[in-house]
């Protein structure tokens, strides 16, 4: 069955960087991309990024331009989000999910929370 | 890019109610809305594809239409078991936009 398992949750100060991995298994992970969503405490789902598992082709929010970079490991079908330059607004939980071409987010992971905090 | 406005940003009704959600786009985009049901604590999970498209193990309860710049999503016989917060997406390119949330609750 299909799963997407990430990595535990984070402390960090407010500066530092984080990396997140999401570790795919009961599919082909090269014919499917990875959406990254986060969710801050209280509030909705808010778009982080996009990465393609077959090309590495990723696209992030305007927002996070410059902070966001997401990457693939298709030899252990895992994905990773990396956010640089961490602020308290970074503070959230971060969640991977599949999303096929031309289709919605149909598997999630079980979500990261990062917590940026002095 | 693509705003989505969802209303109301929550309601309270009784067992049994019909409930609609509304998500409207500030440009169309065809029928790439997803909705998604996140109970409290719990992962987000995929309701509705394409609009209109039941996913499997989805009680029919649930339903979705529209297209354009106007969907809904509508639950005909209000459960307990719904209460969850609801959430449209847009899907057809990035950035794939979420709606604010639809707050469900029992009256």
């Amino acid at each position: 069955q299909v799963q997407l398992v990430q990595s535990g949750a984070e402390v960090r100060e407010p500066g530092a960087s984080v990396k997140v991995s999401c570790n795919a298994s009961g599919y082909t992970f090269t014919s499917y991309g990875i959406t990254w969503v986060r969710q801050a405490p209280g509030q909705g789902l808010e778009w982080v990024g996009w990465i393609s598992a077959n090309n590495g082709n990723a696209h992030s929010a305007q927002k996070l331009q410059g902070r966001l970079t997401m990457t693939t490991d298709t030899s252990t079908s895992t994905a990773y989000m990396e956010l640089r330059s961490l602020r308290s607004d970074d503070t959230a939980v971060y969640y991977c999910a599949r999303k096929p071409q031309s289709e919605s987010l149909d598997y999630w992971g079980q979500g990261t929370l990062v917590t940026v905090s002095s | 890019d693509i705003q989505m406005t969802q209303s109301p940003s929550s309601l309270s009704a009784s067992v049994g109610d019909r409930v609609t959600i509304t998500c409207r786009a500030s440009q169309g985009f065809g029928n790439y809305l997803a909705w998604y049901q996140q109970k409290p604590g719990k992962v987000p999970k995929l309701l509705i594809s394409a609009a209109s498209t039941l996913q499997s193990g989805v009680p029919s309860r649930f339903s979705g239409s529209g297209s354009g710049t106007d969907f809904t999503l509508t639950i005909s016989r209000l459960q307990p078991e719904d209460v969850a917060t609801y959430y449209c997406q847009k899907y057809d390119g990035v950035p794939l936009t979420f709606g604010g949330g639809t707050k469900v609750e029992i009256k």
